[in-house]
């Protein structure tokens, strides 16, 4: 079965500091695609990046980086620069080849940023 | 309009009522998903509609009932809902190649309160 498990219920962090947001799976797919979405109060999923399990290297999207290590199955996302309009949900997905149809979500970082 | 689109954005509802939540994309889109997010559980899958033929259904209650007229527009007819029904309801699109790099991108969400 596959699986996403995301261990920090909430984190903080400082304006202009990094952050990084933990996220572990489990699959038994050679090919899967790894998603991180930002959900803000207002509700709805924002997509900020993609991993697939094939890439060589890590995905970046502007401060957003994934950093993907395919032997210990964790795809942590990291939040350069922070700013105060990063806070929100933050969700680890993944969707495998098996059953391109389904994204499986973890249950979700709550991100703070403060002054 | 651009992106998803969903309305009615809040709704409350009796549970002998009748009502639908609607969806809209705007981007082309060949897919559709209906998703149910209830406080402090993963995301859960409801429905997918694969160019408007229904391909996904994970064991969804029948008072719930989706409809996809066309490649644009998902609907969900709600009937005789319970009150732990009571979630915000997501919509989202993309576009099917068949593998694992398909991004979803999410409507707003309609925030649902059954009495």
């Amino acid at each position: 079965a596959q699986k996403i498990t995301q261990t920090q219920p909430g984190m903080f962090v400082q304006e202009k500091e990094a952050v990084t947001l933990d996220c572990t799976y489990d699959t038994s797919d050679q090919s899967y695609g790894l998603f991180w979405y930002k959900q803000p109060s207002s509700g709805e999923m924002i997509f900020l990046i993609y991993q697939g399990s094939y890439d060589e290297q890590n995905a970046t999207e502007g401060r957003y980086s994934l950093n993907f290590q395919k032997a210990r199955k964790s795809a942590n996302l990291v939040i350069s620069a922070s700013q105060l309009g990063d806070s929100a949900m933050y969700f680890c997905a993944m969707r495998g080849s098996y059953n391109t149809d389904k994204l499986i979500f973890g249950t979700g970082t709550r991100l703070q940023v403060f002054p | 309009e651009t992106g998803v689109t969903q309305t009615p954005r809040h709704l409350v509802m009796g549970m002998t009522n009748k009502k639908s939540l609607k969806c809209e994309q705007h981007l082309g889109h060949n897919a559709m998903y209906w998703y149910k997010q209830s406080a402090k559980k993963p995301l859960e899958l409801m429905f997918v509609y694969n160019f408007k033929e229904q391909t996904e259904n994970n064991s969804v209650p029948s008072r719930f009932s989706p409809e996809c007229p066309n490649s644009s527009h998902l609907f969900l007819h709600l009937h005789t809902l319970q009150p732990e029904d009571s979630a915000l309801y997501l919509c989202a699109s993309s576009q099917p190649s068949g593998g694992v790099t398909d991004t979803q991108y999410f409507g707003p969400g309609t925030r649902l309160t059954v009495l």
